[in-house]
């Protein structure tokens, strides 16, 4: 079956580390997305990618850093600069073919102490 | 930049009763808009959209969404909730990305949780 898979399901660090998220997707779709949820604020879009090689900043990319080396895979590096890293994480794909809707893994809660 | 407000932080209905979720958009052209579902814990799940043509849109689980131009509204609705429809549920507007390229961002409102009572 197609989708997107996000691993882990939950992830424990501590403070100061850098902690990389995994996002892949076998639906052969361009674009990827990372977005963060905290309670309350619905999702806020991180950093987005529309081609292999090639990311832009979204709306808080600040602590984070991405890459896109294959079409497939979007990983989400939380560096130690991220000063409120614990939140959801959620990982997206879309397709220009499919109107632009994005499709959703089941996302990824980190937690830092 | 575009922006989502969705009026309602919580809602809560009686089992059966008639539901409507209000949402309106900020954006200088033609929208593209979204309604997405979110169990506890879980990704996020389309349930309908809206790019041209007919005002009115059906999605899945027996939902459908009206787009008011005038009024900046899309608004979910359905005529009968189920206890399973309890969820937190999510419109978005859609512009392209700042490259110019044909796949779109997403902005999303900040949700209402739904609670349905038996």
């Amino acid at each position: 079956d197609g989708g997107i898979t996000q691993s882990p399901k939950y992830l424990f660090r501590k403070e100061g580390q850098n902690v990389t998220l995994s996002c892949e997707q076998n639906l052969n779709h361009d674009a990827m997305y990372w977005y963060r949820q905290d309670p309350g604020q619905g999702l806020r879009l991180i950093y987005y990618s529309q081609i292999v090689n090639d990311f832009q900043k979204g709306d808080i990319a600040e602590g984070y850093s991405v890459s896109r080396e294959k079409k497939e895979s979007f990983p989400l590096t939380v560096t130690s600069a991220q000063k409120n890293p614990t939140a959801f994480y959620l990982c997206a794909s879309s397709s220009q073919w499919s109107s632009y809707e994005q499709y959703f893994g089941p996302g990824t809660r980190l937690t830092v102490t | 930049a575009q922006s989502v407000t969705q009026p309602d932080i919580h809602i809560t209905v009686s089992e059966g009763a008639s539901l409507e979720l209000r949402c309106n958009y900020s954006y200088g052209a033609t929208p593209y808009l979204f309604w997405y579902v979110q169990s506890p814990g879980q990704g996020l799940q389309l349930l309908l959209k809206y790019f041209s043509g007919d005002t009115l849109v059906q999605g899945i689980k027996g939902f459908e969404a009206e787009f008011k131009r005038s009024q900046s509204s899309f608004n979910l609705r359905k005529p009968s909730v189920h206890w399973s429809d309890a969820a937190e549920y999510f419109c978005a507007v859609g512009a392209p990305g700042n490259s110019g390229g044909s796949n779109y961002k997403l902005t999303f409102g900040k949700g209402t949780l739904l609670t349905v009572n038996p």
